[in-house]
């Protein structure tokens, strides 16, 4: 069965400093991963998937995530955080059936 | 394009009352997920359709609870009788077809207070 962990239930970072979330996953197979993005009062939304077609996958908003099969990692990042970035974050595998994260709360300072 | 579509956005009732949540999923997809959120326990998989019939059941918490599907446009989560325990948000996700690979697309939930 697959897992994953998302390392930090709480993530802060100053408008304009890097975001990294991370997240690590478990699976016996080749898994499929993805990041959602959850705002307030709203639904996930696909922030971007890997697909085992490049290791360094882009998405929207600016963010992006490589994933490290020797590390067993999926972390996701942007070079510069916005204000408009402050919401929760949920990495999935996906291998028969889709398993989230607990999430990643991330504040954005001023 | 319309997404995902829940209703209501809203539901405040008493204990013991029957709850029933909707979900339109995108037109042409062909499975779909019904999911609760709570502080908690984060988000549960509770059950999933693809096309229209039910696969996987074993999230869903207790008897109280029933989903159907009656076609490939429409399905409904059911709670009777409802308890406070019941009370978070629930979504419904629908995605192309069945297959690891495919992302899901969610409503906006159903903020369920049981009082």
């Amino acid at each position: 069965a697959q897992s994953v962990t998302q390392l930090g239930s709480h993530v802060s970072v100053s408008e304009g400093a890097l975001v990294l979330l991370r997240c690590n996953y478990s699976s016996s197979v080749p898994p499929y991963l993805f990041w959602y993005v959850q705002y307030p009062n709203q639904g996930l939304q696909l922030l971007l998937k890997y697909t085992s077609a490049a290791t360094l996958v882009k998405g929207i908003n600016g963010f992006e995530a490589e994933f490290k099969k020797s590390e067993t990692s999926f972390h996701l990042t942007k070079p510069s955080a916005h204000m408009s970035d402050a919401a929760e974050y949920f990495c999935a595998v996906s291998v028969n059936d889709m398993r989230f994260g607990a999430g990643t709360r991330l504040t954005v300072k001023p | 394009d319309a997404g995902v579509i829940q209703s209501p956005r809203h539901e405040v009732t008493e204990m013991g009352q029957e709850v029933t949540l909707r979900c339109k999923p995108i037109s042409g997809h062909n499975s779909l997920f019904w999911y609760r959120q709570t502080m908690m326990r984060g988000l549960e998989l509770l059950i999933y359709f693809n096309n229209n019939v039910p696969i996987d059941d074993s999230g869903m918490p207790e008897d109280r609870f029933s989903a159907k599907m009656p076609n490939a446009s429409f399905s409904t989560l059911k709670i009777q009788p409802s308890e406070p325990r019941d009370s978070a948000v629930y979504f419904c996700a629908s995605s192309l077809q069945r297959g690891a690979n495919q992302p899901q697309h969610f409503g906006d939930g159903t903020r369920l207070s049981i009082l």
